[in-house]
């Protein structure tokens, strides 16, 4: 069974640092993974799709890596702002039946 | 952009009721879920759904629920009698295939209280 997890639960940065969120997975036969923002009470959006046969994407700020082989993936976030504070979900699919399997997230808070 | 749509955004019954949660999936996406979040607790899968039938269930989703497309947009969950630990985000989300790097786009949600 896919066991996702998320490191650290929670950081908290000032504004304009860069930061790194870390996401492990147990089982690497993956067919993607994607990385989420929620906001309090809200639903999920989506960032960045990552597919099994990549090493990472990019999009603005944001990068993340794949590295499928030791069960990993990293969120990278350049310059922090006040308003990039939410929680950051890393979900894989495994499986071509297509359910995502999630981390408990890390909540993120960029101070001003 | 397309997004996927959920109704109600808010839902409060009595135990014992049953409840239906509806989805808009986007139009041309073929795959379509629904996952749970407790509050405090992950997003936690509970059905997939293809070409109007199961394709796979968690043990979640037992036979107090039920899943249906009752036409060519909407998709629903319907729990027959509530209990109180239903109480959730429900999401719904829909993909166009779900083998590899299709992204899974999310609803909203509908947050569920049972009292």
């Amino acid at each position: 069974k896919q066991e996702v997890t998320q490191i650290p639960a929670a950081l908290s940065v000032p504004e304009g640092e860069n930061l790194v969120l870390n996401c492990s997975f147990t089982d690497s036969a993956i067919y993607n993974l994607q990385w989420f923002r929620q906001d309090p009470g809200k639903g999920l959006t989506s960032l960045l799709l990552i597919q099994s046969s990549q090493r990472e994407q990019t999009s603005g700020r944001l990068n993340a890596s794949l590295d499928k082989s030791s069960g990993r993936s990293t969120l990278y976030i350049a310059a922090s702002q006040p308003g990039d504070s939410a929680t950051y979900l890393c979900a894989v699919r495994d499986t071509n039946a297509g359910k995502s399997t999630f981390g408990d997230g890390t909540t993120l808070t960029v101070k001003p | 952009e397309p997004e996927v749509t959920q109704t109600p955004s808010h839902q409060v019954t009595q135990m014992g009721q049953e409840v239906i949660l509806r989805c808009v999936p986007i139009s041309n996406h073929l795959y379509f879920y629904w996952y749970r979040q407790i509050l405090g607790q992950k997003v936690e899968f509970l059905v997939s759904f293809y070409n109007n039938e199961i394709s796979e269930k968690s043990e979640i989703f037992d036979d107090q629920f039920s899943v249906e497309r009752p036409d060519g947009s909407n998709f629903t969950l319907k729990i027959r009698s509530t209990k109180l630990e239903d109480s959730a985000m429900y999401f719904c989300a829909s993909s166009e295939r779900s083998a590899g790097g299709q992204t899974q786009y999310f609803g909203p949600g509908t947050r569920l209280l049972v009292l």
